[in-house]
Parts: structure tokens; C-alpha cells; sequence
């Protein structure tokens, strides 16, 4: 599986926007890039995904850059309820026989300060 | 709508005892997964399961350790004859697709048994 590359921790002040950075220089061509994150002493909570176009949700918009080998996930205005680990994680649509499980990395730890 | 049900939130086991963790999926999915986060660790993959029907146990532990998922009820992650490395946060998704789809379809989580070995 290609491998993701985050910044371990990184901080942010309440209401400004925060861009989490993504390396993933071995991504193929049929990787989607999905981010998920998990709040303190709760599950993992889908954020984004996107193949080659940047896109939008109400969570968040994801930046992907045009030789895909890494993406930014960007947080318009950062709240405290925003404090998380932020996971980037690679899914493969052509599969093999592990095709139904995420692989999470160490993520980025995300501090958000009144 | 509800989310993914896990329960207990809260399990005490003593080693050597049995432990059975529950997870009703999102309404709708019949595709479930289940990981688990030991202390100061990251999130493993354990088992993917279909209805009545195991996918992917790979990451599953090859002894004491079962995942079912039936035609009818909730997924059931048993553990038995517990020893004090299965303290852990076990956590259960769910999601729509299966492999013509996965890909492109988000996991939803639940918020986890916490599970403690005395």
C-alpha cells in the first residue's frame, strides 16, 4: 500500500484557518485520498475524500496537488471542537483482497487555542 | 438517523473470562469493520465482515479472537479467555458498498467499548 506522510502535531488559534498537510509520493492512479479524524475519547469521524479535483463539504475542503503526490486538508475556520487527530489515508478502487480496511498512520495532532 | 450503536461503552473483564462486544450498524449497511486502538497506539485493522460471511480477518489475532456478523441482529466481536494485552478501545464501522464501491464510500464509526482486563 502507498504510504501517507504527516506532520506530527501542529497548532492553531480559534476562528483562523488551518491547513493540514499530506505527503503521499508513491500514490497510483486508482488511490482515492480519504481524511478522517478522531476526537478525544470518541470514534473516527469521516471528513473528506476526493481523486484528482479539489473538493468541498461542510466539514472541510481538501487540496489536491495536480501530480497527486500530496494533498492539504484545510479547515476554513478552526473551532475547539476542531482539536483532533487528523488521519490521511490512501484507498486503493482496484482493491485486492484488502480492499474494506483503512489503514491509519500516526495522523497529526491538531491543538486549537482560544 | 442513528449512527453506529456499539455496546457496552464500558466492559470489565477479569483474565480469563469471556468478552463480547456489540456493534449494530448504521441502518442500511450490511458491510462491517472492526479495529482496534491499543493504549498509546494507532488504530489496526482486526476483521471486515458481510453478512454471514467473513471478507477479510486478517488483521484479526489467530487465537481466542472471533468476529460474526448474522443474517439477523448485531455484529459480535468475542474474546475469550481474556489476558491483560486486550485492554484496548475497540471500535466498529460500518459502511454501504462493497467492492465495486468501497473506495469512494466513507466508513462510519462508532464511539468504541473500552474494554479493561483486571
Amino acid at each position: 500500500d502507498a504510504k501517507t506522510t504527516q506532520p506530527n502535531s501542529m497548532e492553531s488559534n480559534e476562528e483562523e484557518p488551518v491547513h493540514l498537510p499530506c505527503n503521499h509520493s508513491t500514490i497510483s492512479g486508482t488511490d482515492y485520498i480519504h481524511w478522517y479524524r478522531q476526537l478525544p475519547s470518541q470514534g473516527p469521524e469521516y471528513v473528506i475524500h476526493g481523486l484528482t479535483s479539489n473538493v468541498n463539504n461542510r466539514m472541510a475542503s481538501l487540496a489536491i496537488a495536480e501530480d497527486r503526490k500530496s494533498s492539504t486538508l484545510i479547515l476554513h475556520r478552526a473551532t475547539l471542537r476542531d482539536a483532533a487527530v487528523y488521519y490521511c489515508i490512501l484507498r486503493d478502487r482496484t482493491g485486492g483482497t484488502s480492499y474494506g480496511k483503512l489503514t491509519f498512520g500516526q495522523g497529526t495532532i491538531l491543538t486549537v487555542h482560544p | 438517523n442513528a449512527g453506529v450503536m456499539q455496546n457496552p461503552r464500558h466492559l470489565v473483564r477479569r483474565r480469563g473470562q469471556e468478552a463480547r462486544l456489540r456493534c449494530s450498524p448504521m441502518k442500511g449497511h450490511s458491510h462491517v469493520y472492526w479495529y482496534r486502538q491499543l493504549p498509546e497506539e494507532g488504530l489496526k485493522f482486526m476483521v471486515y465482515l458481510q453478512k454471514e460471511n467473513i471478507i477479510d480477518e486478517s488483521g484479526m489475532p489467530k487465537e481466542r479472537f472471533s468476529a460474526e456478523f448474522p443474517k439477523e441482529g448485531p455484529s459480535i466481536l468475542r474474546i475469550q479467555q481474556v489476558v491483560r494485552g486486550d485492554s484496548a478501545a475497540y471500535f466498529c464501522a460500518s459502511s454501504l458498498g462493497g467492492r465495486s464501491s468501497f473506495s469512494n464510500q466513507p466508513q462510519h464509526f462508532g464511539d468504541g467499548t473500552r474494554l479493561s482486563i483486571l
